[in-house]
């Protein structure tokens, strides 16, 4: 069964900080990856999707994601990262024969003066 | 700009109470799904309901219900509360092709006493 893994549930970084979040997915076939983020009390709002036009994504807020086939992955990176960006970001894999979204467990973001 | 929007955003129940819970998108979406978020866990896919007049059950659908009341509109409805279904419950709906991404409300924070 297909099925996404976000290593460390929680990240702290400085103010200014390189953020890297961490996505592994399983599959025998490229899927549609996607990573949404999480304000407190609020809804998931998609940051960038990758869907096969290029292995390096840009999304919003300044972060992007690289896939990496060979490593089954789906890192998010910013390389600064602002107090404002701190909230919970979940990958998420669409298994390309399915609509149906599977999510990581979510990684919680800390964001240090 | 709606989106998706569920109401209520809040609510506590005791056990054994009934509940719908109400979403609505106005992106003309054909598929629409529920999932329930709990710590740790990410989101989960209670139900899901890939075109007008169908429906199909996700990962935890025990305990629920769902009505697809027409294009716009997908209910979620416990017939019997039980404090184990104590979660935040998202709408999501997306228009149905490969690759696309889901876009979710804010949330119902349902509590079970």
């Amino acid at each position: 069964a297909q099925s996404v893994t976000q290593l460390g549930s929680h990240v702290s970084v400085s103010e200014g900080a390189l953020v890297l979040l961490r996505c592994n997915y399983s599959s025998s076939v490229p899927p549609y990856l996607f990573w949404y983020v999480q304000y407190p009390n609020q809804g998931l709002q998609l940051l960038l999707k990758y869907t096969s036009a290029a292995t390096l994504v840009k999304g919003i807020n300044g972060f992007e994601a690289e896939f990496k086939k060979s490593e089954t992955s789906f890192h998010l990176t910013k390389p600064s990262a602002h107090m404002s960006d701190a909230a919970e970001y979940f990958c998420a894999v669409i298994p390309s024969n399915t609509g149906k979204l599977i999510f990581g467990q979510g990684t919680t973001l800390q964001v240090k003066p | 700009n709606a989106g998706v929007t569920q109401t209520p955003k809040f609510q506590v129940l005791k056990t054994g109470q009934s509940m719908t819970l109400q979403c609505a998108q106005d992106m003309n979406h054909n598929s629409m799904y529920w999932y329930r978020q709990d710590p740790g866990m990410g989101l989960r896919l209670i139900y899901y309901s890939a075109s007008e007049g169908t429906t199909d059950k996700g990962e935890v659908p025990n305990g629920y219900n769902v009505s697809r009341l027409n294009k716009r509109e997908f209910s979620l409805r416990l017939e019997s509360a039980a404090p184990s279904q104590t979660s935040v419950y998202f709408c999501a709906s997306r228009q149905g092709t490969a690759g696309q991404p889901q876009h979710f409300g804010d949330g119902t924070r349902l509590s079970i006493l």
